[in-house]
């Protein structure tokens, strides 16, 4: 089965500061790769996700991640960051078996500094 | 409506009470999920439906108990609950129970049991 960690309980960065979030994964083969954002009193909303292809994949809100098969990681990364992206961001693996539930990361919080 | 729906979105329950959380999906999706998020714990996946068909019972305590009536409706039954059930609920549908398909959730119900 496969398994995600994300080192980083918590970071705080300044507005406009560069972001990068840390995921690894344990998986036999290449996974279903996700990172989703929970803000507030929401439920998760899917940043982007990686299925095959370029690893450099594009998400909304101006978001990206690089999948990096030697190091399994699935970094998320943004140029700029802005005071609303504070939220908690998780990163999640599926395994490419059919039927396979996703797991979900513990999750790193995000704080914004003004 | 859009998107996944959860009703209420705050219950606080007695120990000896019984009470429902109701989810609602109208996306056309055919698999919805019950998902424990408590704090400074990975979210928990609970239970899963693919075609109205449990596919997925995490261990969960029989204290929970799931009804999926269709496609578009999913309930989570409580009945004499202990503290330590305080959490959000979340729910979630992707368009199959497979790990490729993104999930879109609800904004939780808070459940505080006293």
């Amino acid at each position: 089965a496969q398994s995600v960690t994300q080192p980083d309980i918590h970071i705080t960065v300044s507005e406009g500061a560069s972001l990068e979030l840390r995921c690894n994964y344990s998986y036999g083969a290449t996974p279903y790769l996700f990172w989703y954002v929970q803000s507030p009193g929401q439920g998760l909303q899917l940043l982007l996700k990686y299925f095959s292809g370029d690893t450099l994949v594009q998400g909304i809100k101006g978001f990206e991640a690089e999948f990096k098969r030697s190091q399994s990681s699935f970094n998320l990364r943004k140029p700029s960051v802005h005071w609303s992206d504070a939220a908690e961001y998780f990163c999640a693996v599926g395994a490419k078996t059919s039927y396979d539930k996703v797991i979900f990361g513990p999750g790193t919080s995000l704080s914004v500094i003004p | 409506e859009t998107g996944v729906t959860q009703t209420p979105r705050h219950l606080v329950m007695g120990m000896t009470n019984k009470k429902s959380l109701k989810c609602e999906q109208h996306l056309g999706h055919n698999a919805m999920y019950w998902y424990k998020q408590s704090a400074k714990k990975p979210l928990e996946l609970m239970f899963v439906y693919n075609f109205k068909e449990q596919t997925e019972n995490n261990s969960v305590p029989s204290r929970f108990s799931p009804e999926c009536p269709n496609s578009s409706h999913l309930f989570l039954h409580l009945h004499t609950l202990q503290p330590e059930d305080s959490a959000l609920y979340l729910c979630a549908s992707s368009q199959e129970a497979r790990s490729s398909y993104e999930q879109y959730f609800g904004p939780g119900t808070r459940l505080t049991v006293t």
